[in-house]
């Protein structure tokens, strides 16, 4: 039971453009949702948080917003800079599981030139 | 700068052997750790949580048996793949939070890619 999503498993954006990548859950209890990079071959770096009691929360060029009627969340990143090229994956986490996230399935952002 | 250290980055073994990966905590003391594994291009899945000073709670499904976690001081946590096979070939990471609850990120180890031949 996959209960954070991404449904798309990739994504091509121009430099210079907004990327958008989505992501949705399924447990209401989710409290605290995050946003991770990751590189092959490496460890996921931590980006950007939102908790449920906020509907937008913005850090340079990232911005997360989450709607929680929708149990929907994006990452904004504008502009897309052709450094930005990984795989993104969004996390999930309740207060009673004590920092135990559940990831996503990622989202491969793909910044050309 | 890295702020959780994973060794080794990448072990290839043959079938059968026993393979210890170290997860430590650079500089903060962590009372709790967590392992994860990655299938390629599948998400992180959480195996177990590693709780200093007691037993690893394992996710459902995860041998407690095969995969050992010890979790001996504040800032090292390992796990060893005993009597490793090929199916146990994977990208295993390590995280840890500074502080374990509050809405504080985990930090990630750059993982360890473990090939079983």
């Amino acid at each position: 039971d996959q209960q954070v999503k991404q449904n798309s498993p990739s994504l091509s954006v121009q430099e210079g453009r907004i990327s958008i990548l989505n992501c949705d859950y399924t447990n209401s209890m989710f409290d605290y949702f995050l946003w991770y990079k990751k590189y092959p071959a490496e460890g996921p770096t931590f980006l950007i948080s939102i908790s449920s009691i906020k509907d937008k929360n913005e850090d340079g060029r990232f911005t997360v917003f989450l709607n929680k009627s929708a149990k929907h969340l994006s990452l904004h990143i504008v502009p897309s800079q052709p450094g930005d090229s990984a795989v993104y994956f969004c996390a999930a986490r309740w207060t009673g599981t004590a920092s135990k996230l559940t990831f996503g399935t990622g989202t491969r952002l793909q910044v050309t030139l | 700068g890295a702020v959780v250290s994973q060794h080794p980055s990448w072990v290839i073994c043959k079938s059968g052997t026993s393979v210890k990966i170290e997860c430590r905590s650079l500089d903060f003391q962590a009372t709790t750790m967590f392992w994860y594994r990655q299938f390629p291009k599948q998400s992180l899945m959480l195996m177990a949580t590693s709780n200093e000073g007691s037993k690893a709670t394992y996710e459902q499904g995860v041998e407690k048996d095969k995969f050992l976690i010890n979790h001996a001081s504040l800032t090292l946590s390992t796990l060893t793949v005993t009597s490793a096979h090929p199916e146990d070939s994977s990208f295993y990471i390590c995280s840890a939070g500074k502080r374990a609850t509050g809405n504080q990120p985990q930090h990630f180890g750059d993982g360890t890619r473990l090939s079983i031949l």
